[in-house]
């Protein structure tokens, strides 16, 4: 069984540009969940998607979007990017979606630089 | 709205100590409480989690919690520390089992020699 993986483990980005991380989900799972980790800070909530929709939204802009694949990974994009969103970011897969989802299983994150 | 507070930022013991990490949430509807380990520059593991069949949970590596109602606590322990559990230590609390799960701020374990 293998477990979250998560690509790329680091990146750099300056202002203004475009980010896409990518989340493969733990074998049998069909649910992908991404948070943003500030330094010092516990994960925040962005979205999850379900069966390839999203299936709920924390507090972040229109400018973070996502997709997931028939094969359940998952792209977390981020455009015109800024200083604050600097920060770890975490996938968890699950399986089942929205209240029924079952117990999250965390990748090990990408960390994301903003110049 | 539901939400997470952990008493503490920074907790330090000695090794063979207890260990106590404190965690009170708040929550309209019955919550599942989580209790996540997360080592430098690594993703968050969970160490245990409740769902309202035992109020005692026991989780890996030792760890205990134990979910009062009455007090909106989720309170972790583990009786005796050892050098490998110094982390970082989040509690969680989510409507569902997985679903807009929201964390504390954390708690740093510091465990002296």
């Amino acid at each position: 069984e293998t477990g979250v993986t998560q690509s790329p483990t680091h990146l750099i980005k300056t202002r203004g540009q475009q980010v896409t991380l990518r989340c493969s989900s733990q074998s049998g799972h069909n649910t992908v969940s991404w948070y943003q980790q500030a330094l010092g800070q516990g994960p925040q909530f962005i979205f999850q998607y379900y069966r390839e929709e999203e299936n709920g939204r924390g507090n972040f802009p229109p400018r973070f979007s996502g997709l997931q694949f028939p094969n359940y990974s998952s792209e977390l994009n981020v455009n015109a990017l800024e200083l604050d969103d600097s920060a770890l970011y975490l996938c968890a897969s699950s399986f089942g979606g929205g209240m029924d989802a079952d117990t999250q299983y965390f990748g090990p994150g990408t960390r994301l630089t903003v110049l | 709205a539901q939400s997470v507070t952990q008493l503490g930022s920074h907790v330090s013991v000695s090794e063979g100590a207890l260990v106590l990490l404190r965690c009170n949430y708040s929550s309209s509807v019955p919550p599942y409480l989580f209790w996540y380990v997360q080592y430098p520059n690594q993703g968050l593991q969970l160490l245990l989690k409740y769902t309202s069949a035992a109020t005692l949970v026991k989780g890996i590596n030792g760890f205990e919690a134990e979910f009062k109602k009455s007090e909106t606590s989720f309170h972790l322990t583990k009786p005796s520390a050892h050098m490998s559990d110094a982390a970082e230590y989040f509690c969680a609390v989510s409507d569902g089992g997985g679903f807009k799960t929201i964390f504390g701020a954390g708690t740093r374990l510091f465990v002296k020699a």
